[in-house]
């Protein structure tokens, strides 16, 4: 199975700062089928980026992705108010599908 | 716009079993897969089961193989997932969720989710 380790495991930012988390990967993720998902509290994950650097419909573009292998990055370029919460990268490219611990970008 | 609406969650005592429900609307259901991922209290995702758009295709975590079973019935738009010999560690919030339709195992959207708590 392919473990997923995010970093760090809190980032405190303030609004219109740069967000860079890390997701690596114990083995290569084929064809980077690697999404990202955005949770905030007592709410679903979100569906931010898929094959590493897609953005999925209606993601804002401070969103980005990028990476390929076994290291990826989710970069939120200017941190908007709405954007603190838990992120988590997920491998979808094997069965057992698995996810990172997850990566809380709270307010500083 | 894409709904799923989960519903059967509660209180169960270990040992029992519970029933899961999965409604979706705003797509055209029978062709994507369908997956089930839950959430422990305080802790992170786990994807537990996939069906695939005509149920010939399944698969289970590890965690839930030969306890927990995967339906679907694509005239109702809804999926299923029968949980027996429930366990305190299966306490969790249950999301169902959809396959993207893209030939792969992504998943785009997740409905609100039902907690499940096994205690006695």
């Amino acid at each position: 199975e392919i473990v997923l380790t995010q970093s760090p495991g809190t980032l405190s930012l303030s609004p219109g700062e740069r967000a860079t988390l890390s997701c690596r990967a114990s083995q290569s993720v084929g064809r980077n089928f690697l999404a990202w998902y955005q949770q905030k509290p007592g709410q679903a994950p979100r569906l931010l980026i898929s094959g590493a650097s897609r953005r999925a419909t209606a993601i804002p573009v401070r969103f980005s992705g990028g990476g390929s292998g076994t290291d990826f990055t989710l970069t939120i370029s200017r941190l908007e108010p709405e954007d603190f919460a838990v992120y988590y990268c997920q491998q979808y490219a094997e069965s057992p599908r698995t996810f990172g611990q997850g990566t809380k970008v709270e307010i500083k | 716009e894409v709904q799923l609406v989960e519903s059967g969650g509660g209180v169960v005592q270990p040992g029992g079993s519970l029933r899961l429900s999965c409604e979706a609307s705003g797509f055209t259901f029978s062709s994507y897969s369908m997956n089930w991922v839950r959430q422990a209290p305080g802790k992170g995702l786990e994807c537990l089961s996939f069906i695939s758009s005509s149920s010939t295709s399944i698969h289970y975590a590890d965690s839930v193989e030969g306890r927990f079973t995967i339906s679907r019935d694509n005239a109702k738009n809804s999926v299923y997932l029968q949980m027996n010999s429930l366990r305190a560690d299966d306490t969790a919030v249950y999301y169902c969720a959809r396959g993207s339709g893209g030939g792969d195992w992504l998943i785009d959207y997740w409905g609100q989710g039902t907690l499940v708590i096994v205690s006695s």
